[in-house]
């Protein structure tokens, strides 16, 4: 079955950067894309960016553009994200989501990431 | 900016029928925004629900349709069970493939 298994919970400085893991099972990885979504208390869902497993292509959310960097390692079937320059206004649940032609179909369990001093 | 907008909260009976709409500050929902939705419980990660405006995915329970309505994209749930109390999200795609979800609307079945 179709797994995105995330790395676990982070707590951060300011300034500190973050890089989530994104270990993907029951599917040939390169066939997909992986997309970072994260949600902040009380905030919507909010996409930051995504890659596409076959060739590394990919796309930013202009928000993020600056301080994010997605990447994938096909050996691994995993993807990663590093989001830079932390503030407390980072502090949210990041999650990778499989995308296809069947839309966001398989989410991962979406790991905290705390910003405090 | 681009902004899309759920209604925030809605309230329906157990055996009801509701309608959730997704309408974007651009104009009308069409096709071409390949509406998604998503089903999210407290504590969960989302769960997919439909795909390009209509399609289910194989675990998606045949009470819940998606379909375009009167401009704005809709998720409408039929027959509503006490487990369809959570929180939906919808999610357009723009030009660059740019995604944007919705706010959400917290349904309670009440």
């Amino acid at each position: 079955q179709v797994q995105l298994v995330q790395s676990g919970a982070e707590v951060k400085k300011p300034g500190a950067s973050v890089k989530v893991s994104c270990k993907a099972s029951g599917y040939t990885f390169t066939n997909y894309a992986v997309h970072w979504v994260r949600r902040a208390p009380g905030q919507r869902l909010e996409w930051m960016g995504w890659i596409k497993a076959a060739n590394g292509d990919t796309k930013y959310s202009q928000k993020f553009q600056d301080r994010v960097t997605i990447t994938r390692d096909t050996s691994a079937n995993t993807a990663y994200m590093e989001l830079s320059s932390l503030t407390s206004e980072d502090t949210a649940v990041y999650y990778c989501v499989r995308g296809g032609s069947s839309g966001y179909d398989y989410w991962g369990q979406g790991p905290l990431v705390t910003v405090s001093s | 900016q681009t902004v899309v907008t759920q209604e925030p909260s809605l309230t329906v009976s157990p055996g009801g029928t509701v309608t959730l709409t997704c309408a974007s500050s651009t104009g009308a929902v069409t096709s071409g925004y390949y509406p998604n939705w998503f089903q999210q419980k407290p504590g969960q990660a989302p769960r997919a629900l439909i795909y390009s405006t209509s399609n289910k995915h194989s675990w998606t329970p045949a009470r819940f349709s998606g379909s375009l309505l009167g401009g704005k994209a809709a998720l409408t749930l039929s027959d509503v069970q006490p487990e369809d109390e959570a929180e939906y999200h919808c999610l357009l795609y723009y030009g660059g493939a740019q995604p944007v979800f919705g706010g959400g609307t917290k349904l309670t079945v009440l």
